[in-house]
């Protein structure tokens, strides 16, 4: 079993609708991200969370929102979704004893009409 | 700020070529590097990494020396396999306080092929 799962995989959504995309992992890390990956532009920190109480804004927060439900669960939300969100989007993990080596999941590709 | 700025591509490579992939990079501070390698269809995964000057990392075959005069941590394989297929990107991460704070800033990512 993956180490990190993201659900949905894929995802085709409508302009204006709330969208949650989930992330569950069960390597036991207490640090989470949130990426989107565009071409032609890397990826990008949305939100990260460091552990459940501590959640920060990444470099492009705006138009998302974050809910760190336990150590293991960490979501994302577009709370009405814009067509310039299409993307596909990591979540990551990583051990505050080694946090700069992170450990991803396999992405979910969102598209908003 | 900081900032990981690759080679562009895509690569385009015939199996058993020589491989280098350009990096460089912006940093306050002493940053640690890194190589992810995106695999088709997959999220992105640890290839390497280097957290001092003039380490060098290693792994399947690929390398990368931390270059601080340089500001660089170019990607390279002597003999390159259809199966090394992917995207790379090069990113830093920033040590801040005496902890490792954790946060990633890649580059744009470099596709390589390679043809049999």
């Amino acid at each position: 079993d993956a180490d990190v799962t993201q659900t949905p995989r894929n995802r085709i959504t409508k302009t204006g609708k709330r969208i949650m995309l989930e992330c569950s992992q069960t390597k036991g890390h207490d640090r989470m991200y949130w990426y989107r990956q565009d071409p032609g532009l890397g990826l990008r920190l949305i939100y990260y969370s460091f552990d459940v109480k501590d959640i920060n804004k990444g470099e492009i927060s705006d138009g998302y929102s974050v809910s760190r439900q336990a150590q293991a669960k960490f979501s994302l939300s577009l709370e009405s979704a814009i067509p310039n969100q299409t993307a596909l989007y990591f979540c990551a993990t990583s051990d505050y004893r080694v946090t700069d080596t992170q450990y991803f999941g396999p992405g979910t590709r969102l598209t908003v009409l | 700020g900081n900032s990981v700025t690759q080679m562009e591509g895509p690569v385009t490579l015939s199996e058993e070529a020589f491989l280098t992939i350009n990096c460089t990079y912006t940093a306050t501070g002493y940053p640690s590097l890194f190589w992810y390698v995106q695999y088709p269809g997959e999220g992105l995964q640890l290839l390497l990494k280097a957290t001092k000057a003039d380490d060098k990392g290693s792994n399947k075959g690929f390398e990368a020396t931390y270059r601080k005069e340089t500001t660089s941590f170019h990607l390279e394989k002597g003999s390159v396999q259809v199966s090394d297929s992917a995207v790379y990107f090069c990113a830093l991460s920033i040590n801040a306080g005496g902890t490792s704070y954790g946060k990633l800033t890649f580059g744009q990512g470099t596709i390589l092929t390679v043809h049999p």
